[in-house]
């Protein structure tokens, strides 16, 4: 199975900052990994697919970038309506398909 | 509107069982492959079954293998879960989630394998 670390595990950040997670396979993979964000109390949702592709309707702040084990995710500029959970997950050797273990994102 | 909505969810007993319900609408359900996510309280999101547009494929996370079965009713446009032998760790809200892959009258697309639409979720509580 391949294990997926994300980083950091939370983070506080102002209005406006750039905000970044990582995220690391434990094994080289192909562009098949996935970005979602999920408000408390909510369903996750699709943010970006097949590490920089945005998902229709996404704001334009969000994209992703990243090769072989190591992928990044990024809010250009955070906004209020920003504070979430963010997963990646991977669909490059399955099953299982697996999830990173999330980001938590706050407002400072 | 493309809709998922789940049902079934309740209280169990360790080794009891229990039927989770997805009812899809909004989109032709016979085209998708479909999913089960789950997610302890507190705790990251978990994949666990996904089914084939015609159910003739099925895959499970190995820590329900021989105990959870997915299936599906394209006639109903409904998705279940059937879950035996349920355990404390088994406790999470359930999400049924559509996958990206999709066949349509020509050709089936295997990729992304993304959830582009996931339902309310239904609480699923293992205790005695």
């Amino acid at each position: 199975d391949i294990q997926m670390t994300q980083s950091p595990s939370s983070l506080s950040a102002s209005v406006g900052d750039r905000v970044t997670i990582t995220c690391q396979a434990s094994q080289d993979m192909s562009n098949n990994l996935n970005w979602y964000q999920q408000k408390p109390g909510k369903a996750p949702k699709l943010l970006i697919y097949d590490v920089s592709n945005l998902e229709t309707g996404v704001p334009s702040r969000f994209s992703g970038s990243g090769s072989g084990t190591d992928f990044t995710f990024t809010i250009s500029s955070l906004q209020p309506e920003d504070i979430a959970t963010y997963y990646c997950q991977q669909y490059d050797n399955l099953p299982p398909l697996t999830f990173g273990g999330g980001t938590k994102v706050e407002i400072k | 509107e493309v809709q998922l909505v789940e049902s079934g969810g309740g209280l169990v007993q360790p080794g009891g069982s229990l039927r989770l319900s997805c009812a899809a609408s909004g989109f032709t359900f016979s085209r998708y492959w479909m999913n089960w996510v789950r997610q302890a309280p507190g705790k990251g999101l978990e994949w666990v079954a996904n089914i084939k547009q015609d159910g003739s494929e099925k895959y499970y996370v190995d820590s329900v293998k021989g105990r959870f079965t997915i299936s599906r009713d394209n006639a109903k446009n409904s998705l279940d879960l059937q879950m035996n032998s349920l355990r404390a760790e088994d406790t999470a809200v359930y999400y049924c989630a559509r996958d990206r892959r999709y066949c349509s009258s020509t050709s089936c697309y295997v990729s992304p394998i993304a959830f582009d639409i996931w339902g309310q979720g239904t609480m699923v509580t293992v205790s005695s």
